[in-house]
């Protein structure tokens, strides 16, 4: 069965420090990864992907993850954290198989203290 | 490059009623997906449209439905609405051929039922 499970539902940091943001997957294909930020009252935006190239990947705001297979794990991270980083924050799992639909983690909502 | 739009932003119904959700799809693009996100929760996908034919179904019942149609825009159908979906549906649209690389997400509609 294929399952996300995000490790913290609330992270809090203050403004400038690193961020970390766990993920653990479970799969039994091959998956492609993602990370996804959900800001207020608004849409999902794309921050990051995985799909079996590098398994240290760069996104958007300078948010990176990697892939560790030994670990099932899919951990995001950014050295330095904004108050505009303040949001949701899901990790995603799809195959690249049938309906390819995404499955979500139940999300981490991080806060940025000034 | 348009994105995804979805109408309208926010609906409140009455347990019974049936709604109908409508999505855009990002040009280019030529499956939509939908998902349900309850308050707190991490997105559940409904279904998968590609070329105006059902690709896949999550865990939702049969008063669920939808549409695609040639110009890959979707409709969601909920009939006998029910408390408990009361939530945010969020449409997302991508190029299957691509599929595992870009998934682009409307910004939802809020359906409350009373």
């Amino acid at each position: 069965a294929q399952s996300v499970t995000q490790l913290d539902s609330h992270v809090s940091v203050s403004e400038g420090t690193p961020v970390l943001l766990r993920c653990n997957y479970s799969s039994s294909y091959s998956p492609s990864l993602f990370w996804y930020v959900q800001h207020p009252n608004k849409g999902l935006q794309l921050l990051l992907k995985y799909t079996s190239a590098a398994t240290l990947v760069k996104g958007i705001n300078g948010f990176e993850a990697e892939f560790k297979k030994s670990e099932t794990s899919f951990h995001l991270t950014k050295p330095s954290a904004h108050m505009s980083d303040a949001a949701e924050y899901f990790c995603v799992v799809t195959f690249l198989t049938g309906a390819n639909n995404l499955f979500f983690g139940t999300g981490t909502r991080l806060t940025v203290i000034p | 490059e348009t994105g995804v739009t979805q109408s309208p932003t926010h609906l409140i119904k009455t347990r019974g009623q049936q709604v109908t959700l409508r999505c855009s799809s990002q040009s280019g693009h030529n499956t939509v997906s939908w998902y349900q996100q309850a308050l707190g929760q991490g997105p559940q996908f409904i279904f998968q449209y590609y070329r105006e034919e059902e690709n896949g179904r999550g865990n939702f019942p049969p008063r669920f439905s939808g549409l695609q149609f040639p110009n890959y825009s979707s409709e969601l159908n909920v009939n006998a609405l029910e408390l408990d979906d009361s939530a945010l549906y969020l449409c997302a649209s991508s190029s299957l051929t691509g599929r595992g690389y870009g998934y682009t997400f409307g910004s939802g509609t809020r359906l409350t039922v009373v």
